[in-house]
């Protein structure tokens, strides 16, 4: 059983550009979450979702960042018009339940030149 | 809004010393759950919590979870470097949606 898989594992972007980071999640998984992690600090919540719907997305921005998880395929989380201040690791955890553990992928890290 | 908050956020000891980290909520928790980030790394689930006054233990490492369900604490016997990373612990938010809040973590280095 393959685990979470994210890509890119790293991805750079000048400024202004559009990032888009998928989300693969574990199979038979319908819970995906979104976590930002700054060097040498914690795990800022974004978004929850399950398929085709967004759960709670308090943490995410609300301009310029957007999340979707679709019937058919990965989660994906988009940033237009990147700023230096969203470079960061972006980790996407599923799982199989709510209030269940969480799976992490091995995060996409984001440079913005 | 719910806060959880850990300390200490770095700690060093010589192998085969103890050491605990602390998680406090400013709510009550329905579960606390704790993982750990190995430096480059990902984190990874250790275990979850759920009653109250509830305790744990898995090899070297004890978890509790106290009696009004709002901290917890990780404590490792005789420390390895090969337990050398950041532990965090995670709680549900207080809006119930299932939002997983971390703490900041607690970084620990061993030194041999």
């Amino acid at each position: 059983n393959a685990g979470v898989m994210q890509n890119p594992r790293h991805l750079v972007r000048r400024r202004g550009q559009e990032a888009r980071l998928r989300c693969s999640p574990m199979k038979g998984h319908s819970h995906v979450y979104w976590y930002r992690q700054l060097p040498e600090e914690g795990l800022k919540f974004m978004v929850y979702l399950q398929k085709e719907n967004i759960i709670d997305e308090s943490g995410m921005p609300k301009e310029r960042f957007s999340a979707e998880f679709p019937k058919e395929g990965p989660s994906i989380l988009r940033i237009q018009q990147v700023v230096r201040g969203d470079s960061a690791a972006y980790f996407c955890a599923s799982s199989p339940r709510s209030f269940g553990e969480l799976f992490f992928g091995e995060g996409s890290r984001l440079t913005v030149l | 809004g719910q806060q959880v908050m850990q300390i200490p956020q770095y700690q060093h000891v010589q192998e085969g010393e103890d050491f605990t980290t602390y998680c406090n909520s400013s709510t009550t928790l329905s579960n606390i759950q704790w993982y750990k980030q190995r430096p480059g790394g990902h984190p990874v689930f250790l275990i979850q919590l759920v009653k109250s006054g509830e305790v744990k233990k898995q090899k070297r490492l004890t978890f509790q979870f106290g009696e009004a369900k709002k901290n917890s604490s990780l404590h490792i016997t005789a420390t390895q470097t090969t337990d050398v990373g950041t532990y965090f612990c995670a709680g549900l938010g207080s809006s119930n949606t299932g939002k997983l809040i971390f703490g900041q973590g607690t970084t620990l280095q061993v030194k041999p």
